[in-house]
């Protein structure tokens, strides 16, 4: 298996401009994290899927900030508008779910710069 | 409480030696232990993990000591390596959820 996909891996972008981040898990996984990782804050979950239902939002930041996840193998999200604060690296996790399988998957990550 | 404190934040030690770093969660619900080891440019990787049912594990060189009273958990990396110089992140997952809290991550160095 390829692993759990992230694009783009580097995004720059100007304040107030949308930024979509994608990520494709690993096939057969059936819940789904968004992190956000800074230097002052650490590793951030902002949101977490099972089955493609949202299940916790409650580390998303602000109505900018928004996901989905249309199938199970494909997840987004999405800042409108963007601000120089939102830079950081987003990753996307996928794990097994259910019974004893936590193990999180991570991708490489795509590295946010709003300048 | 949904807090991981994680320490120290930098560590260095020489090749061979037996760097440790601690957690401290504090909520009682929470049922799964996890350490992750981030290298620069990569995501984070599961290292080694526990249950709270046992007080100790070892994987190799890894073992993860867990105190259920204190609510604390370390990792010891025994006989360090060059290559073992990384950021390790311990995390804690709330029941039946899934979803893991992180401590802030600890930057280990092992010197040649």
């Amino acid at each position: 298996d390829a692993g759990v996909i992230q694009s783009p891996r580097h995004e720059v972008t100007e304040m107030g401009q949308e930024v979509t981040l994608r990520c494709k898990p690993i096939s057969g996984h059936n819940s789904l994290f968004w992190y956000r990782q800074t230097m002052m804050r650490g590793l951030e979950l902002l949101i977490y899927f099972n089955n493609n239902v949202p299940i916790d939002d409650s580390g998303m930041p602000e109505d900018r900030f928004s996901a989905k996840m249309p199938n199970a193998s494909f997840s987004t999200l999405k800042i409108q508008p963007s601000e120089p604060r939102d830079s950081a690296v987003y990753f996307c996790a996928s794990t097994l779910g259910g019974g004893n399988s936590y193990e999180q998957y991570f991708g490489p990550g795509t590295r946010l710069t709003v300048t | 409480q949904q807090q991981v404190k994680q320490s120290p934040q930098s560590l260095i030690v020489q090749k061979g030696g037996i760097p440790i770093i601690n957690c401290a969660y504090e909520n009682t619900a929470f049922d799964y232990f996890p350490w992750y080891q981030q290298f620069p440019g990569k995501g984070p990787a599961l290292l080694i993990a526990i249950r709270p049912d046992v007080s100790e594990k070892k994987e190799g060189r890894f073992t993860i000591s867990f105190n259920k009273s204190a609510k604390q958990f370390s990792l010891h990396i025994m006989d360090s390596q060059p290559g073992d110089s990384a950021t390790y992140f311990c995390a804690s997952s709330p029941s039946n959820t899934g979803k893991l809290i992180f401590g802030q991550g600890t930057t280990l160095q092992v010197k040649p």
